[in-house]
């Protein structure tokens, strides 16, 4: 299995643009995670799916981050307007039991806003 | 708010040395877990306790989990230069929503050749 892919894997975008990051998780894990790590605040879940359907987005910091997951295979994350303190490295986990189970994290999307 | 917080921050180490890293934690868990990060990479899990466990291996890992302590502690033995990377350990509450893990800030390891 060729584990979670993310893509990009770097960003370089303006204050204000719409940014747009991919995840493809494993393939027969029905949960999802958005992580989101910095070096003041650690690494912070932001959204959890299951089965496709968003259980959890409590820490979504704002209106202007959605996410989405129109199938099993692949989610998004986009922030619309992007601002300098979005800067972070994005991660994308799966799971196979999110209940207590293990998860599998993706290479992460390194976003920087100027 | 931050859940498990790891002791030390950083610790260097020899290579061949037993490294020992430890995590507290502030409510009651399912289980606890020991993720490894290396730089510019994602996360890779390590190791999974449950509640009801009191020490685990996994080849050079060793975990240990007090719940009346609310700690736990990651062993290393014979450290390899390839094992320098961050450690994280990570709760998932009990009850409901335990698929919320909380990280950690971790601890930085530098294995030295």
């Amino acid at each position: 299995d060729a584990g979670v892919i993310q893509s990009p894997r770097h960003e370089v975008t303006e204050m204000g643009q719409e940014v747009t990051l991919r995840c493809k998780p494993i393939s027969g894990h029905n949960s999802l995670f958005w992580y989101r790590q910095t070096m003041m605040r650690g690494l912070e879940l932001l959204i959890y799916f299951n089965n496709n359907v968003p259980i959890d987005d409590s820490g979504m910091p704002e209106d202007r981050f959605s996410a989405k997951m129109p199938n099993a295979s692949f989610s998004t994350l986009k922030i619309q307007p992007s601002e300098p303190r979005d800067s972070a490295v994005y991660f994308c986990a799966s799971s196979l039991l999110a209940e207590r189970g293990e998860q599998f994290f993706g290479p992460g999307t390194r976003l920087t806003v100027l | 708010s931050q859940q498990g917080e790891e002791d030390p921050q950083a610790l260097s180490i020899q290579e061949g040395e037993n490294a020992t890293m430890n995590c507290s934690y502030k409510t009651s868990i399912n289980n606890l877990q020991w993720y490894r990060q290396n730089s510019g990479r994602g996360l890779v899990h390590l190791i999974l306790i449950r509640s009801n466990e009191r020490e685990k291996h996994s080849g050079r890992l060793r975990v240990t989990l007090d719940t009346s302590k609310k700690s736990s502690s990651l062993l290393i033995t014979a450290s390899r230069a390839a094992d320098t990377a961050s450690y994280f350990c990570a709760t998932a509450p009990s009850g409901a929503g335990s698929y919320q893990l909380t990280f950690g800030k971790g601890t930085k390891l530098s294995v030295i050749p």
